[in-house]
């Protein structure tokens, strides 16, 4: 099965509030990725971190690697209707490059 | 730069029958995937290629074989297809897995149906 779990898998926001993402990991990442997938498209790279407890943000998205390198999170402020889409985080510590479940957000205006 | 170029890009087979998905990428990376999407389930590896001349199962190779022809061109082929071969299909490119090297770059997809 997949080694990093998503949650929730599915996020109904409404436009202009804020929420988080979550992936975790039974084991150790060396770093991990983030991808945005908009509906019908293909996965779009968003970020990697590599650190431990390393913050990194990208306007209204703040990703955050946790101090054991076990979990993430994305937390997107002011949510937007370009925000739909769904958002995975891979773990890059091999070269099998699992991705989690991933978390479909859907917004309402 | 056209980056990672699947074919086709819609396939639609009857149980039984063979194919194969091509994949190019263009971009001189070492390191090759085949992923599939179905609904709930996110990006599932198939097979994968470190780097020319070698290929490794994924979570569900069960039903595909994989060619890595050269550092550019990594192929899927189903052998006899079933339905519950029904998904998108992904191919991806890194410059070098497991490293500080960057990032995935995906191709467009392949959707398959299988009847």
């Amino acid at each position: 099965g997949q080694q990093v779990m998503q949650i929730p898998q599915y996020q109904h926001v409404q436009e202009g509030e804020d929420f988080t993402t979550y992936c975790n990991s039974s084991t150790t990442l060396s770093n991990i990725q983030w991808y945005k997938q908009r509906p019908g498209g293909h996965p779009v790279f968003l970020i990697q971190l590599v650190k431990s407890g390393e913050v990194k943000k990208q306007k209204r998205l703040t990703f955050q690697f946790g101090e054991a390198k076990k979990n993430s999170s994305l937390h997107i402020t002011a949510t937007q209707t370009t925000d739909v889409g769904t958002y995975f985080c891979a773990d890059n510590s091999d070269y099998k490059l699992s991705f989690g479940a991933g978390t479909t957000v859907t917004v309402r205006a | 730069n056209a980056g990672v170029t699947q074919t086709p890009k819609f396939q639609v087979l009857k149980t039984g029958q063979s194919m194969t998905l091509q994949c190019a990428q263009d971009m001189n990376h070492n390191s090759m995937y085949w992923y599939r999407q179905d609904p709930g389930m996110g990006l599932r590896l198939i097979y994968y290629s470190a780097s020319e001349g070698t290929t490794d199962k994924g979570e569900v190779p069960n039903g595909y074989n994989v060619s890595r022809l050269n550092k550019r061109e990594f192929s899927l082929r189903l052998e006899s297809a079933a339905p519950s071969q029904t998904s998108v299909y992904f191919c991806a490119s890194i410059r070098l897995a497991g490293m500080n090297t960057g990032e995935l770059f995906f191709g467009e997809g392949s959707r398959l149906t299988v009847l």
